[in-house]
């Protein structure tokens, strides 16, 4: 069974830090990889999609990278803000599962503190 | 992108009743799911919900206590049965069964039940 696992579960940081958040996963036979964000109390908002053939994608401040052999994942978060702070959250689609379905990880807590 | 709304956004509900949480798409979707999110936990998928035929429901989840209706390809409800304190948590829908596709969720549903 897949297994994704991120560390570290908490990060509290000043503005303006440079930030490298990690994600693993055990079965590297995987459709893709996403990072969303979780706001306390609500629902996700996806911040970046890998593709399996896929190394990295950007959007913004966010860069996110894949090395699927070695199952692992990173978000890089440039120049942190205030209004960064939420939960953050890798999921991977696995091959051969129920089509669709992504397995979670428990997420890095972020305060960016002023 | 696809635009979800989920209704209620949150509940304080007694023990023994249940609830219907309500997902609406703003675009036709072939796959939906629901997901449970436990306090301090990552998120565990309840059931698979195709249009026009009965939910796929993952270990530990049964129809009777998830009963779920997709009547048609936009719309999908949720019931949470016989509610105890231990089904306090955060309920998700999400969308994009693709491959490669993009998932995106609503913004969820706090239930608290006491």
């Amino acid at each position: 069974k897949q297994e994704v696992t991120q560390i570290p579960a908490a990060l509290s940081v000043p503005e303006g830090e440079n930030l490298v958040l990690n994600c693993s996963f055990t079965d590297s036979a995987i459709y893709n990889l996403q990072w969303f964000r979780q706001d306390p109390g609500k629902g996700l908002t996806s911040l970046l999609l890998i593709q399996s053939s896929q190394r990295e994608q950007t959007s913004g401040r966010l860069n996110a990278s894949l090395d699927k052999s070695s199952g692992r994942s990173t978000l890089y978060i440039a120049a942190s803000q205030p209004g960064d702070s939420a939960t953050y959250l890798c999921a991977v689609r696995q091959r051969g599962s129920t089509l669709g379905r992504l397995y979670f990880g428990r997420g890095t807590q972020l305060t960016v503190w002023p | 992108s696809a635009v979800i709304s989920q209704k209620p956004s949150r509940d304080i509900c007694q023990r023994g009743t249940s609830l219907t949480i309500q997902c609406q798409v703003d675009s036709q979707v072939t796959m939906m799911f629901w997901y449970r999110q436990q306090p301090g936990q990552s998120l565990t998928l309840i059931a698979t919900a195709n249009q026009g035929s009965e939910a796929t429901y993952e270990s530990g989840f049964v129809i009777d206590k998830f009963p779920i209706s997709r009547p048609n390809l936009t719309f999908s409800t949720l019931t949470v049965s016989n509610m105890s304190p231990e089904d306090s948590s955060i309920y998700l829908c999400s969308v994009g069964g693709g491959t490669q596709a993009e998932a995106f969720f609503g913004q969820g549903t706090r239930l608290t039940v006491v």
